[in-house]
């Protein structure tokens, strides 16, 4: 079985470009995150989605941030314009919609260098 | 407000020895408490969890402990093995979203 895939797993950008990141879940797997992980740090919540509903964004930065999961399968977050602290690693994760018992299938993550 | 905490940022430990990873939290209305493994360039994966409702759960060589009154979660690794250097998240599951550790960089030596 596949797990999650992201792209790009790279990605070196000016500051004030956009940026978009790709992610396709575990098949089955009804419910998406998108996390943000720091150099040193642990990955935070960005954004929950069960299924095509945003049921959680209270973290996502809105004015520069944005995400959709047309059709509650895939999902692309995009930045825009792109400051320097948005460097870091953006991690997409999938879990099933049985009972939540805090079990998420990462991907590799997307490594967003902003110069 | 951190609602949670690994106060060590590495832990070095011998080959065969035990590793204790630990973790603190505040907030007393998490459901799960698990412990995810990172290996450089890849993502988290979930190594072990336990309900709220339990204080001790084991597999193989990785148990993990709550003390609800203290607050404190730890993992214990026996016996330790060069594979497990990693970095190790806590993580505290509470209305159906997780919250992450600082993470703790574990060095086994051969």
């Amino acid at each position: 079985e596949a797990g999650v895939v992201q792209s790009p797993r790279y990605k070196i950008i000016e500051k004030k470009q956009p940026v978009a990141f790709w992610c396709n879940p575990i098949s089955g797997h009804n419910t998406l995150y998108w996390y943000l992980q720091n150099l040193g740090q642990g990955p935070e919540l960005l954004i929950r989605y069960e299924n095509e509903e945003a049921v959680d964004d209270s973290q996502l930065p809105k004015d520069r941030f944005s995400a959709e999961r047309l059709k509650g399968v895939d999902s692309t977050l995009k930045i825009q314009p792109a400051e320097l602290g948005d460097s870091a690693v953006y991690l997409c994760a999938s879990s099933s919609g049985q009972k939540h018992t805090g079990e998420l299938f990462f991907g590799e993550g997307s490594r967003l260098t902003v110069l | 407000d951190q609602q949670v905490k690994q106060n060590s940022p590495s832990l070095s430990v011998q080959e065969g020895r035990i590793s204790i990873l630990n973790c603190d939290y505040t907030n007393s209305m998490f459901d799960y408490f698990l412990w995810y493994k990172k290996y450089p360039a890849e993502g988290p994966t979930f190594l072990i969890s336990i309900s709220s409702i339990k204080d001790k759960n084991e597999d193989g060589r990785f148990t993990v402990f709550l003390n609800k009154s203290a607050k404190h979660l730890s993992l214990h690794i026996v016996p330790s093995q060069p594979g497990d250097s990693a970095v190790y998240f806590c993580g505290f599951l509470g209305y159906g979203k997780l919250t992450f550790g600082q993470g703790t960089i574990l060095t086994v030596h051969p």
